[in-house]
C-alpha cells in the first residue's frame, strides 16, 4: 500500500511565476491536508480538503494560493505569482476517517525554491 | 486559541543517553496529544499519540504521557541510538480546530 505521494519533490521558480504542487493521499483516503514548513520551524495548517470540498482553509493567504482535491487524481496546491517568501517546503496528509483526530499520513513534501 | 511549546533545540546526546523533549500544551477541554518524528529530507511521520489524561504512548522505545494536571506530553527515551537522530514535533488537535504543532526539537546523536 503506497503511502502519500508528492511530486514534484523539489521545484524552483522565478519570481512572478506559477507553482503547482501535487499530493495522492494513501489509498482509502478522502481527507487531505496541506501545511506549509518554513526553515527551522514548524509546521503551519493550510487548508483541509475531501472530495470536491474546501472544509477549513482559515490557514490560507488570502491571495495568490489556492486548492482543490476533485473527484478524480490528486489534490493540487496552487501558488500564482510567486515571491521569495514563498520559498518553503509544502507537505500533504491525508487521513481515512473525518474531523482532525484521526491519525494523518505524511508526504515526503516538496521544497519550493523562489529564485 | 490551542498552541503547543517545546524545548529548544539542537539537543546533542552520545549514544545509550537518556532524552527527554519537553513539550506543554495550551487548550481548553480535551485536546488529542501527538509526537511526530522527521527524518533528513523526508515528511512527517507519526511517531505516538494519546488522546486523553493519563494515556501512555509508546512506539520505538519513545513514551510520553498525558498529564492534564501540568498541561505536558514529554517524550523520553531510555537508550537513544544513532538512527534516533531527526527532528521531533509535538502536536495536538481538539474538536474541529487545526492540528498544531510546536517548532520542532532537533536531536543530534554522536557514537
Amino acid at each position: 500500500n503506497a503511502g502519500v505521494m508528492q511530486n514534484p519533490r523539489h521545484l524552483v521558480r522565478r519570481r512572478g511565476q506559477e507553482a503547482r504542487l501535487r499530493c495522492s493521499p494513501m489509498k482509502g483516503h478522502s481527507h487531505v491536508y496541506w501545511y506549509r514548513q518554513l526553515p527551522e520551524e514548524g509546521l503551519k495548517f493550510m487548508v483541509y480538503l475531501q472530495k470536491e470540498n474546501i472544509i477549513d482553509e482559515s490557514g490560507m493567504p488570502k491571495e495568490r494560493f489556492s486548492a482543490e482535491f476533485p473527484k478524480e487524481g490528486p489534490s493540487i496546491l496552487r501558488i500564482q505569482q510567486v515571491v521569495r517568501g514563498d520559498s518553503a517546503a509544502y507537505f500533504c496528509a491525508s487521513s481515512h476517517g473525518t474531523g482532525w483526530t484521526d491519525t494523518q499520513y505524511f508526504g515526503p513534501g516538496t521544497r519550493l525554491t523562489v529564485l | 486559541g490551542n498552541s503547543v511549546t517545546q524545548m529548544e533545540g539542537p539537543v546533542t546526546l552520545s549514544e545509550e543517553a537518556f532524552l527527554t523533549i519537553n513539550c506543554t500544551y495550551t487548550a481548553t477541554g480535551y485536546p488529542s496529544l501527538f509526537w511526530y518524528v522527521q527524518y533528513p529530507g523526508e515528511g512527517l511521520q507519526l511517531l505516538l499519540k494519546a488522546t486523553k489524561a493519563d494515556d501512555k504512548g509508546s512506539n520505538k522505545g519513545f513514551e510520553a504521557t498525558y498529564r492534564k494536571e501540568t498541561t505536558s506530553f514529554h517524550l523520553e527515551k531510555g537508550s537513544v541510538q544513532v538512527s534516533d537522530s531527526a527532528v521531533y514535533f509535538c502536536a495536538l488537535t481538539q474538536g474541529d480546530n487545526d492540528m498544531r504543532f510546536g517548532a520542532g526539537t532537533r536531536l543530534t546523536v554522536k557514537p
